[in-house]
């Protein structure tokens, strides 16, 4: 496709479950990031893919949270025992490696509730 | 305080009506300044784009940033109906250019 696709777009799960959501960036993009949005809050980052180099995680809010991304394609964020705060859509992004700041685009988000 | 402070709205106007939308911030360190629309139930997309002080226009939409009062603003003319969404403020360092820190976005909508 030409933009950058999520997949669920939509999921529900019980608190202490683990949950992965999937992005598909833009083809020929070498860098994808991560970001949550929730309810009344801004976009707050959580890591950022670029090539080879070693992701910048420092934005996971802890460690039941984690992502990898192969190669320069698909990535996967995993969170492990889900808590009702992770309830939030979770949007991922792609850019040109030498991308002007902040030229993102941003797929649809997955929408995530815990109950 | 928050880094980046935008005023949530929600915010009415009619059709034809001039909009602005601002964002004030804290970090002196931003150097970068953006706008991001975003529709409802989809991923924001980037309106303009700023490299520091001073003005930018595109089309009905002008950029404004002044780095002195830490203070950006979003100026939409004869604005339309299309136009109603949440805009959200965004900004970044130099330093750290792929990390944006956002605002939490002003609704607004545009009656016909």
């Amino acid at each position: 496709g030409a933009g950058v696709s999520q997949s669920p777009s939509n999921k529900v799960t019980e608190k202490g479950k683990d949950v992965e959501l999937r992005c598909d960036p833009i083809s020929g993009h070498t860098a994808l990031y991560w970001y949550r949005q929730r309810l009344g809050q801004g976009l707050e980052f959580l890591i950022y893919f670029q090539g080879n180099s070693a992701p910048d995680k420092s934005g996971l809010p802890s460690d039941r949270f984690s992502a990898e991304r192969t190669g320069e394609s698909v990535s996967t964020l995993t969170i492990q025992r889900t808590q009702q705060e992770d309830s939030a859509v979770y949007l991922c992004a792609s850019s040109l490696g030498n991308t002007v700041a902040g030229e993102l685009f941003f797929g649809e988000g997955s929408r995530l509730t815990v109950l | 305080q928050k880094e980046v402070e935008q005023d949530p709205g929600p915010l009415s106007v009619p059709e034809g009506a001039i909009v602005s939308l601002n964002c004030t911030y804290s970090n002196s360190a931003f150097q970068y300044f953006m706008w991001y629309r975003q529709y409802s139930r989809k991923g924001p997309e980037l309106l303009m784009y700023t490299y520091s002080s001073g003005n930018k226009e595109d089309g009905r939409f002008t950029a404004q940033v002044d780095k002195s009062s830490k203070y950006i603003s979003l100026f939409i003319r004869d604005s339309q109906p299309s136009d109603s969404a949440t805009y959200l403020c965004a900004m970044c360092s130099g330093g750290s250019n792929y990390k944006l820190t956002f605002g939490k976005g002003t609704l607004l909508t545009v009656n016909p």
